[in-house]
This record gives structure tokens, sequence and C-alpha cells, in this order.
């Protein structure tokens, strides 16, 4: 238990469908991020959050909409998505400050299929 | 953007043998983090190093902040079964974001 849940922990979805991953943390930190976990591949940074306020955005299509209404909690709408979207998305949280900004702390994934 | 190379990608070992693997970075890197995650489930974060030189353990593990600023090195003494897994290095330079490596993938034969 890292202190970071997101649910659902497994979804599948139609390209027409939309629907929202979310995620909570425990910790007391201020910064949240969304990464993108695919096969043989290194984790890909989607969006990073920082007292609520968006401070990055990867390149990540708009079919994917983050939201962060404070800092324990963070949501990724997701809308006519692709089949090559499926992938496990962690959700992550650290201390804003550096160093310790640099401990992210990820919660179990969530597992999407997209048909 | 920032590139790690971890290696190997994957390994074979009997129970209680020693383990070792390392990342390589082509920017010096002012953190290193070493992460571990288990199948169905997020990376677990093991050691984190923020000077270089530094040698750090979490019980059976260490890992060490390589002295160039552009590697780093995580050591597992006397393996068991439950140390499968796949391990990730981590590692940031200048104002970027963490950079992941692609992971070691760790079996164990009991």
């Amino acid at each position: 238990e890292t202190g970071v849940t997101q649910t659902p922990r497994h979804l599948v979805m139609g390209m027409t469908n939309k629907k929202s991953l979310k995620c909570e943390q425990h910790l007391g930190h201020n910064a949240m991020y969304w990464y993108k976990q695919s096969a043989k591949k290194p984790l890909e940074l989607m969006f990073v959050y920082n007292f609520k306020e968006q401070t990055e955005n990867n390149s990540v299509p708009s079919r994917f909409s983050p939201e962060c209404p404070n800092s324990s909690h963070l949501f990724l709408h997701l809308h006519t998505l692709q089949p090559e979207d499926s992938a496990l998305y962690l959700c992550a949280s650290s201390q804003s400050q550096a160093p310790l900004g640099d401990e992210q702390y990820f919660g179990p994934g969530t597992r999407l299929t997209v048909t | 953007g920032q590139q790690l190379n971890q290696s190997p990608q994957s390994m074979f070992i009997q129970e209680g043998e020693d383990v070792s693997m390392n990342c390589t970075s082509s920017s010096i890197f002012n953190t290193w983090l070493w992460y571990k995650q288990d199948p169905g489930e997020g990376p677990v974060l093991l050691i984190a190093l923020y000077k270089a030189g530094e040698l750090t353990s979490n019980g059976r593990l260490t890992a060490q902040f390589g002295i160039t600023r552009k590697d780093s090195f995580l050591n597992i003494s006397a393996s068991i079964p439950s140390d499968v897994g796949i391990y990730f290095c981590a590692g940031r330079a200048g104002s970027y974001q963490l950079t992941f490596g692609k992971g070691t993938k760790l079996s164990v034969i009991p």
C-alpha cells in the first residue's frame, strides 16, 4: 500500500465511449502525475500537476483530458480512444519541492483495453 | 529528452545468488531512483540517491550514484523468490522531469 489509490483497476471501452480514471493520494503531497506504461517501452509521462495547476503536458492527444480539482485527487477523462491507447495508466504523487519532489509514489494502475 | 540505458534487459538467477544491474545516461543526473514493479501493480520506490558517490542500502538491496553522475547500480544480495519482478531505474537531469529506464526483468529459480 503506497498511499495512492486508482480506480477502476481494469477498464474495457469501445472507441466511441467516454470514461474517466480516478486517482487519490493520502500522502499530503502537492504534485500529481499521469503516466502511460506500454509493453517494452519506458514509462511515458503524460501530465504533471503542481498545487492543482497543470505544469506539464507531454504532447498528449486531446482525447486524453486531465482534471485536478485539489491536491489529493486527479482524473483522466477519456473519449474516442484508439486501440493503440490500450496500456497501463499509472498515477503518481510527490512532494512539490526538490529533492523530495523526485520521489514519486505510484498507484497500482488502471489496465485499459480499447476495443 | 533524456535517455537512459538499463541493462541487462532480463536475467535468470538461482536463489541465493547476488544480482547486479545498472543504468547509464547521456546526461549528468542530479537524482537516481530505483523502483520495483510486481505483475499487475505499480512501481514501488526502493532507493533514492541524491549525491555523486552515494551508496545507500535498503535491506538486501544496495544502490550507488555513480561518481561521473551518469550512471547508477543496484545490487541485490542473496536473492529470494519474492525478488522476482521488473526493476526500473529513473533519473532527473537539470530541471527536466524524471526519465525512466526500460526495466530489468528478474527471474529467480528456486
